[in-house]
């Protein structure tokens, strides 16, 4: 069964600067992961997702993420943080294509200060 | 890209009456939908998986009795909570899947009073 694990509940950074949201995953065959983002009282916005090619991944907002099979890791990452950014982040992981669920990490709460 | 819809946004109930949200997607054939329900500050939580013209495969510790799911149509999934109680109470999310993604619903509100 595949799971997916969120190590921080929280990541507090200041605005302008690099912040990385970890996500490590566990699945019996390819992997394909996702990051979503949720505002208060929202429901999920896709940011990116992994299938397959290059292991660099570009999505909305400025935001990118990197899929490392050895270390099973597909952290989230942005190069200079906004305020606006601050909100509830998961990490998704499903198994191949067809009707094969999804499966979401506990989230990861990210303060931008100013 | 592809939209899935979700009605009501929001519902308050009384106990023990029932509620039942939709799910469509909108601009796509959805063979196979989801259905989480999020707690406070927490996850998604996946409590089952709707396959078009069949009974739904419900995750462990879910009562099917309770939440009945039905998907009529390749663009209609419902989930009808039976006899709701306070600790129904929750945000419910559907999503609808394609080949390689899955689209979520804004989200459904249950208050139960």
């Amino acid at each position: 069964a595949q799971s997916v694990a969120q190590p921080e509940d929280q990541v507090n950074v200041a605005e302008g600067n690099p912040l990385t949201v970890k996500c490590t995953y566990s699945v019996s065959g390819n992997p394909y992961l996702f990051w979503y983002v949720q505002y208060p009282n929202r429901g999920l916005q896709f940011l990116l997702k992994y299938i397959t090619g290059d292991n660099l991944v570009k999505g909305s907002y400025g935001f990118e993420a990197e899929f490392n099979k050895s270390q099973t890791s597909f952290h989230l990452k942005k190069p200079s943080a906004l305020v606006s950014d601050s909100a509830l982040y998961f990490c998704a992981v499903s198994e191949g294509s067809g009707g094969f669920k999804t499966i979401f990490g506990a989230g990861t709460r990210l303060f931008v200060k100013a | 890209g592809a939209v899935v819809s979700q009605h009501p946004s929001w519902v308050i109930c009384k106990s023990g009456t029932s509620v039942k949200i939709e799910c469509r997607s909108l601009d796509f054939q959805a063979t196979t939908m989801f259905w989480y329900r999020q707690f406070p500050k927490q996850s998604l939580m996946l409590m089952a998986t709707s396959n078009e013209g069949s009974k739904a495969t419900y995750e462990q510790g879910v009562e099917k009795d309770k939440f009945l799911i039905n998907h009529a149509s390749l663009t209609l999934s419902t989930l009808t909570v039976t006899s709701a109680h306070p600790e129904d109470s929750s945000f419910y999310i559907c999503s609808a899947r394609d080949e390689y993604e899955q689209y979520f619903g804004p989200g459904t509100r249950l208050t139960v009073t």
